[in-house]
């Protein structure tokens, strides 16, 4: 059984660096599969923030491509998200989770989520 | 405003047929793209419920199916149970955007 767990800092100070980790377990990376980073700041809807391919092929959201690196750590089994210069409007429950394709595919194992607060 | 369009609530009561739309473009939908659909209960992740249009992964009871034409696609689900209150999310791919998401639905179950 496939699964993803966020770990990192629940509050982080504007103009910071957020930064995330995703631990995944039952699957190993280098195996295939995309894995991506989604958002939802609380009460709204979902947003996608990028999705790597172990090969290195590497997607973001062009209005978050200048502030967001995903890099993998294969040999931890995990991959994590660096997300530059917040404000309040990063404010969000991020998710990390598995495309079952390629990176138009549906997402069909998520992580449980972490809340993390962009205040001073 | 989101890339993909739904509405932002629907009901309907026990038994019945309700469906969600999600309306995109011809740069996502349009152009030929797949569209997955997530249920997420209040508190929890998402869980994928339909993906590429129509398929239904393991587990996921034969109530939920998936349509697509167009530049649209939508959601049913019938025999209405309480336990299918929640928020509903389509998600496509944009030849510009990437990977994009409907702004979801709320369903209301009287």
């Amino acid at each position: 059984q496939v699964q993803l767990q966020e770990s990192g800092p629940g509050l982080v100070k504007p103009s910071e660096t957020l930064s995330l980790t995703c631990a995944v377990s039952g699957y190993s990376i280098s195996s295939g599969y995309y894995w991506g980073w989604i958002r939802q700041p609380p009460g709204k809807g979902l947003e996608w923030i990028g999705s790597f391919y172990q090969s290195g092929s590497t997607y973001y959201n062009p209005s978050l491509k200048s502030r967001v690196t995903i890099s993998v750590d294969t040999s931890k089994n995990q991959f994590s998200l660096k997300l530059s210069s917040v404000t309040a409007a990063d404010t969000a429950v991020y998710y990390c989770a598995r495309q079952r394709g390629d990176s138009r595919a549906g997402f069909d194992y998520w992580g449980p989520g972490t809340l993390v607060t962009v205040s001073s | 405003q989101s890339v993909l369009t739904q509405p932002p609530s629907v009901s309907g009561a026990p038994g019945q047929r309700v469906t969600i739309s999600c309306t995109g473009s011809s740069s996502n939908i349009g152009a030929g793209y797949d569209v997955h659909w997530y249920q997420q209960l209040p508190g929890t992740a998402p869980k994928l419920l339909i993906y590429d249009n129509t398929n239904r992964p393991s587990g996921v009871p034969d109530r939920f199916s998936g349509s697509k034409s167009g530049t649209s696609a939508s959601l049913a689900i019938t025999g209405l149970q309480a336990e299918d209150e929640a928020d509903y999310y389509c998600q496509s791919y944009d030849s510009s955007l990437r990977g994009v998401f409907g702004g979801g639905t709320k369903l209301t179950v009287l």
